[in-house]
């Protein structure tokens, strides 16, 4: 079963670090590039973050990049998320998810079809 | 990185259809064929229903659809259903590898 499990969340005060992790099982996650979006409590959905494969090429939404990154251990099966000088509005439910590809043909798409069930981030005094 | 605009909420009676519409720019929606929907249900994941403007994953209803015109996408969901009673978020491609989600809409069965 493919499948995508989210850690590391808690609570943190403001400045603060923390570091999410997302394994991967199921499906050969050094094929894939992938994501982590959150949605803080009562509203949307945020794309934060994305990695390329091997890990050479990363993309940040802008209010989080300088404070914010993303790296993954294709030996663990694992994708990673390091959360440096953490504000009240980082509070959020955050998920891991796959970008879609097809394989053996090596077509990447632009949506994410699998994804984690979340892990809870709360930043707060 | 603007969020794509969407209608807070839409309602209908089962077996009606609703529309949900998400209006970007033409550096996100209008500007790529890559949009896609998502449900969510209350404290689940995000689910993907329709992906590249309007092609349905296997697996998801023939009641959800998708459609573009310029720089605004639509879902629409015909034939309503209890089990469609969800939130649901547009995503488009805006370039440079990042992505622009909706503000997201509220579907209620009546």
């Amino acid at each position: 079963e493919v499948q995508l499990v989210e850690s590391g969340g808690g609570l943190v005060q403001p400045g603060g670090s923390l570091r999410l992790s997302c394994a991967a099982s199921g499906f050969t996650f050094s094929r894939y590039w992938m994501s982590w979006v959150r949605q803080a409590p009562g509203k949307g959905l945020e794309w934060v973050a994305n990695i390329r494969q091997d890990g050479s090429e990363k993309y940040y939404m802008d209010s989080v990049k300088g404070r914010f990154t993303i790296s993954r251990d294709n030996a663990k099966n694992s994708l990673y998320l390091q959360m440096n000088s953490l504000r009240v509005e980082d509070t959020a439910v955050y998920y891991c998810a796959r970008r879609a590809a097809l394989f053996p043909i090596n077509i990447h798409y632009y949506y994410m079809d699998v994804w984690g069930k979340g892990t809870t981030v709360t930043v707060s005094s | 990185q603007s969020a794509l605009t969407q209608p807070r909420s839409v309602s209908g009676s089962p077996g009606q259809s609703v529309t949900i519409s998400c209006t970007g720019t033409s550096s996100d929606v209008g500007g790529y064929n890559y949009v896609s929907w998502y449900q969510q249900h209350p404290g689940k994941a995000p689910k993907l229903m329709i992906y590249d403007v309007s092609k349905r994953p296997s697996g998801v209803p023939d009641h959800f659809s998708g459609s573009k015109s310029g720089n605004t996408a639509s879902l629409t969901i015909s034939g309503l259903q209890a089990e469609d009673e969800a939130d649901y978020y547009c995503c488009s491609y805006a370039g440079s590898y990042t992505y622009v989600f909706g503000t997201g809409t509220k579907v209620t069965v009546l």
